[in-house]
């Protein structure tokens, strides 16, 4: 059981280029969650999905797409990575919604655009 | 949209002293309470919530209590040990289908 996990946990990109994040959780939670987390800043909703084929704006959604094809897979994609995308990413995975839940956390991808 | 803010940002306490962050948030329709504890490197893990049909709750030497007229949120810390040495963030969410609202962060050293 390994709960919530995420791939790659660092990556370096150069401005311009793409990724995508992956999150897989084996927990059969119906909501998922991407966060950023920048220093003094706390945590900051980019996406999130309430279900299987769902997705929603956070608060900072700008720069970044998702999509949530399976049940147990949330991705982030960055079509043109900029300097101020460099973070730490975690995705979060929640049985009901997130307002009522607990959020369960992965460990986290930190990114470096160059 | 909710607001919540943390105070203070850094907090050092002696081991064995108590602890105590405070929160307040902006939505009076907010009524679920999370905080979670960040260690350095690791993930945000849940470390106890309340909602807003209770004023205190307590879960070993960790408390919360809650104010809604004021519209602030503590977090308690009894009897600190290193190991309580993390970041901790206290969120906010106004209701069904409303996501959480997370505070900025407290980083609280204990001091051996």
């Amino acid at each position: 059981n390994a709960g919530v996990t995420q791939t790659p946990k660092f990556r370096v990109l150069k401005t311009g280029q793409s990724m995508t994040l992956l999150c897989a959780q084996d927990m059969n939670h119906e909501y998922m969650y991407w966060y950023r987390q920048d220093p003094g800043m706390g945590l900051r909703l980019i996406h999130y999905s309430v279900g299987e084929g769902t997705t929603a704006k956070g608060e900072v959604p700008d720069g970044y797409n998702v999509s949530r094809l399976k049940k147990q897979n949330f991705l982030l994609g960055l079509e043109s990575a900029a300097p101020s995308q460099t973070s730490v990413y975690f995705c979060a995975t929640s049985q009901r919604d997130s307002s009522t839940d607990t959020q369960y956390f992965g460990p986290g991808t930190r990114l470096t655009v160059l | 949209g909710e607001n919540v803010e943390q105070h203070p940002s850094t907090l050092s306490v002696q081991e064995g002293d108590s602890a105590v962050i405070k929160c307040t948030y902006s939505d009076s329709a907010s009524n679920y309470f999370p905080w979670y504890k960040q260690e350095l490197g690791k993930r945000p893990q849940l470390i106890i919530d309340i909602r807003s049909n209770v004023g205190e709750k307590k879960d070993q030497r960790i408390a919360v209590t809650l104010n809604k007229t004021a519209k602030h949120f503590s977090l308690h810390i009894t009897e600190t040990q290193p190991e309580d040495s993390a970041v901790y963030f206290c969120a906010a969410a106004p209701g069904r289908n409303n996501r959480l609202a997370f505070g900025k962060g407290n980083q609280v050293v204990v001091i051996p």
